[in-house]
């Protein structure tokens, strides 16, 4: 088993919906938790990360953190076409290495 | 643009054989990441330098091998490489040794073992 797992997807939104995408993680020492986007061909770009359990907002864009449940969830309101791309959640214990997920495919029609 | 310079973008190779891929640091960062990404293992992070010296290890095998240069440049040699070898290898940096958290990724480089 992963320590971070992710649903592939794809998951296919029509604009403006609001989008939940979510990862489980199993190292209880995990205290960052970050997002990635990753658009085809291109290198991972950080949207948000947060530290232990919590909710983080920026724009469009919240990170909700339950460490109870080892539970991440990014929320994406108003989603744009321009929001297709995959998306990739990451752990880490305040070390260096980042535990990635698989992603997870999103497409936004317009 | 992350301001994180990966060359060359796009490598072919014969099964095999050596080659280096390149990184340039942002600009004042003393850490860098290598991570490969292929389909079937995700995003797996390889190893850590910072300030020229090796700071953390993942799951790189010992064909491979890493080192940054006093310019803060680093390269990632692969060698005696294998089909499964095929895959993105992506360099990130940040500013300090612990910056995982806001490591910043380059474009990353396609390499295709033949």
């Amino acid at each position: 088993q992963k320590e971070v797992e992710q649903d592939p997807g794809p998951l296919s939104v029509p604009e403006g919906a609001i989008v939940s995408l979510n990862c489980t993680y199993s190292n209880s020492a995990f205290q960052y938790f970050m997002w990635y986007r990753q658009y085809s061909r291109k290198g991972p770009e950080l949207l948000m990360y947060t530290y232990s359990s919590g909710n983080k907002e920026d724009g469009r864009f919240t990170a909700q953190v339950d460490k109870s449940s080892k539970y991440i969830s990014l929320f994406i309101r108003d989603s744009q076409p321009s929001d297709s791309a995959t998306y990739l959640c990451a752990a880490n214990n305040a070390g260096n290495m980042l535990t990635f997920g698989g992603g997870t495919r999103l497409m936004v029609k317009p | 643009d992350s301001g994180v310079t990966q060359t060359p973008k796009h490598l072919i190779t014969a099964t095999g054989q050596r080659v280096t891929l390149r990184c340039s640091p942002r600009s004042g960062d003393l850490s860098v990441y290598w991570y490969q990404q292929s389909l079937d293992q995700g995003l797996q992070f390889l190893i850590q330098y910072y300030n020229g010296e090796e700071r953390a290890k993942g799951n790189i095998l010992e064909r491979f091998s890493a080192q940054q240069f006093p310019d803060l440049h680093s390269e990632l040699n692969l060698s005696s490489l294998e089909l499964g070898d095929s895959a993105l290898y992506f360099c990130a940096s940040s500013a300090s040794s612990d910056g995982g958290t806001e490591a910043f990724f380059g474009q990353g480089t396609r390499l295709t073992v033949v």
